[in-house]
């Protein structure tokens, strides 16, 4: 399969805890965003990358928020200290830059979501 | 406001009918504008881009008024399969980043 993959799938933790998150991007995509959804509502965007560098960060990425993306390949999105309102699923999308510096099609990974007990 | 707004619905439609979705726009700098759908407990997936010349697809219709900021998606004889909540959503200039409607949701009955 050589589409976006997300892992774990699921995840429950209780509040207080740590908990981290993969993204494996398409091989050829250099750009690579995570969103974030909750029910009911449509995702909403938390922080993008370009190669290994991180270009934008939404407001909703709180201090106990770090996304990383160290070799420009997949990238991990760390919550810290989780509370009840990060329960959501975090979707992880990839694309090829845009052909005049915008957008391409993203492809989003089937999301990881996470339960905060 | 939120930056893009969208009627939340749900619209329950029978099969055969035609049914229509429109969504409005905040930010008059964004560069590209996409109709997604997203199955329930799935990731979205690309239904079609938008443009000011409108883009058709099978049944599916989708058309951008850049003046208005006002963007459709029109759907003709709805199936089954068509049953899915439908997001609309513009994409930043430069980054690229996706902003979301709260998603449009379509019951499609036998």
């Amino acid at each position: 399969d050589t589409g976006v993959s997300q892992n774990p799938r699921h995840k429950i933790t209780k509040r207080g805890q740590n908990v981290t998150f993969r993204c494996d991007p398409i091989s050829e995509h250099n750009r690579l965003y995570w969103y974030r959804q909750t029910l009911g509502q449509g995702p909403e965007f938390l922080t993008y990358f370009q190669n290994e560098a991180q270009l934008e960060k939404s407001r909703l990425l709180s201090d106990r928020f770090s996304a990383e993306r160290p070799k420009g390949s997949f990238s991990t999105l760390e919550i810290q200290r989780t509370e009840q309102g990060d329960s959501a699923m975090y979707l992880c999308a990839s694309s090829r830059p845009g052909t005049s510096g915008g957008g391409n099609e993203q492809f989003f990974g089937p999301g990881t979501r996470l339960t905060v007990l | 406001r939120k930056e893009v707004e969208q009627d939340p619905g749900p619209f329950n439609v029978p099969e055969g009918a035609t049914v229509a979705f429109n969504c409005t726009y905040s930010n008059s700098a964004s560069q590209s504008f996409f109709w997604y759908r997203q199955d329930c407990r799935k990731e979205p997936k690309l239904l079609m881009s938008v443009y000011s010349s409108g883009n058709e697809d099978g049944r599916f219709t989708a058309q951008l008024n850049r003046a208005s900021q006002y963007i459709s998606l029109l759907i003709r004889d709805s199936k089954l399969s068509d049953s899915a909540t439908y997001l609309c959503v513009a994409q930043a200039r430069n980054t690229g980043k996706l902003i979301f409607g709260q998603g449009t949701t379509l019951q499609v009955k036998p």
